[in-house]
């Protein structure tokens, strides 16, 4: 079945720890791909997006994100992760000509100061 | 960015009765609106894409009688859980976007997190 795996379920780090949260999906052909975070209480933000082009993309607050297309990777990393980190991060995949976001379950990331 | 409310937040109903849930989007025309619901611990699940204008497109598995969108307007879009059980409480979740493409960004709703006791 297609589907958007995170394998992280929960990720608990140090501040200025470095983080790498995976995500992989199963859809062939062109899809874009989102990174959303929701802080505690929040709604859900977009942080990155990929839609074409180069394949290392950059976001909000130092995040960035790497497509490897030969992998059907979309990793998130932060070279050095804050208190304020500390949120669920939701990978997200839009495999169609329309505009429908399959998400994976999620990775709930604590960051302890 | 833009935004989307959900109202309300919280509700609470009874057993057998129904619970209507809004998106609206407040700075922008949504032409589309999806609507999410979320179980403890697991991913967002599709349920529904409407369109402004149309009947509502449901992904597999999710009765159309039992959770009805309208979308009517451009800025409100409208879920109702219809004879609610305790198995339909969850956090459900709009989001919406200017047009249809893939390369639109989607916004969200807070969520609206229904009980049915």
């Amino acid at each position: 079945a297609q589907s958007v795996s995170q394998h992280n379920h929960h990720v608990i780090l140090s501040e200025a720890a470095s983080l790498e949260l995976g995500c992989n999906y199963s859809y062939g052909g062109t899809v874009n791909l989102f990174w959303y975070v929701q802080y505690p209480g929040q709604h859900l933000q977009l942080l990155l997006k990929y839609f074409s082009g180069d394949p290392l993309v950059k976001g909000i607050k130092g995040f960035e994100a790497e497509f490897i297309k030969s992998k059907f990777s979309f990793n998130l990393r932060k070279p050095s992760v804050q208190w304020s980190d500390t949120a669920e991060y939701f990978c997200a995949v839009n495999p169609s000509t329309l505009g429908r976001l399959y998400f994976g379950r999620g990775t709930q990331l604590t960051v302890w100061p | 960015g833009a935004v989307v409310s959900q109202h309300p937040s919280r509700v609470i109903c009874k057993s057998g009765t129904s619970v209507k849930i809004e998106c609206r989007s407040l700075d922008f025309q949504a032409t589309t609106m999806f609507w999410y619901r979320q179980f403890p611990k697991q991913s967002l699940m599709l349920m529904a894409t409407s369109n402004e204008g149309s009947k509502a497109t449901y992904e597999q598995g999710v009765e159309k009688d039992k959770f009805l969108i309208n979308h009517a307007s451009l800025t409100l879009s409208t879920l109702t859980v219809t004879s609610a059980h305790p198995e339909d409480s969850s956090f459900y979740i709009c989001s919406a976007k200017r047009d249809n493409q893939m390369n639109t960004e989607a916004f969200f709703g807070q969520g609206t997190r229904l009980t049915v006791v």
